[in-house]
């Protein structure tokens, strides 16, 4: 039983190339999330998924997109990076939200 | 205002002292509260949930005041193995299994 994994770990862009970070879990639950984590900022909700199929903005969704074909895996694309992009992206998952279950975490630095 | 307010520290307490940390938040009809435990460099983890009478796990101890809206965390006998980021989270009620984290507390134990 992994958990919630993530793919890459780490991760180097030049300003306007694209990438897609993989999210997948292996408890069957309904609920993913995406968050960014910068200094001083906390944790903030990119986008999130409440099923498969299903997709919908979080509080800072803007040069996102996520899709969600699968229960298992919940995908985050940037199409056009921006060094604003720069952070760590946490993915998580949870049946009933009281426990979210965290990735461990993909660091992006974007140049 | 941020929905999730807390002093980011960072809070340096020798071994075996008591540590306090107080959070707030902004939304009175927010149902859920916990701690998360952020380790350096991973994800964070579910410490514990925060009740309304009141909660203890070992040495840590959650408090709520509704009035008030501030969630406290009570950590007595410090360890080293204490040192990480606090982060108090509240669930939203906005639906969708949401949660709002704060930007986290910094505990350093020192020997």
């Amino acid at each position: 039983n992994a958990g919630v994994t993530q793919t890459p770990k780490f991760r180097v862009l030049k300003t306007g190339q694209s990438m897609t970070l993989l999210c997948a879990q292996d408890m069957n639950h309904e609920y993913m999330y995406w968050y960014r984590q910068d200094p001083g900022m906390g944790l903030r909700l990119i986008h999130y998924s409440v099923g498969e199929g299903t997709t919908a903005k979080g509080e800072v969704p803007d040069g996102y997109n996520v899709s969600r074909l699968k229960k298992q895996n919940f995908l985050l694309g940037l199409e056009s990076a921006a060094p604003s992009q720069t952070s760590v992206y946490f993915c998580a998952s949870t049946q009933d939200s009281y426990t979210q279950y965290f990735g461990p975490g993909t660091r992006l630095t974007v140049l | 205002r941020k929905e999730v307010e807390q002093d980011p520290g960072p809070f340096n307490v020798p071994e075996g002292a008591t540590v306090a940390f107080n959070c707030t938040y902004s939304n009175s009809a927010s149902q859920s509260f916990f701690w998360y435990r952020q380790d350096c460099r991973k994800e964070p983890k579910l410490l514990m949930s925060v009740y309304s009478s009141g909660n203890e796990d070992g040495r840590f101890t959650a408090q709520l005041n509704r009035a008030s809206q501030y969630i406290s965390l009570l950590i007595r006998d410090s360890k080293l193995s204490d040192s990480a980021t606090y982060l108090c989270v509240v669930k939203s009620i906005q639906g969708a299994q949401k949660l709002v984290f704060g930007q986290g507390t910094r505990l350093t134990i020192n020997p």
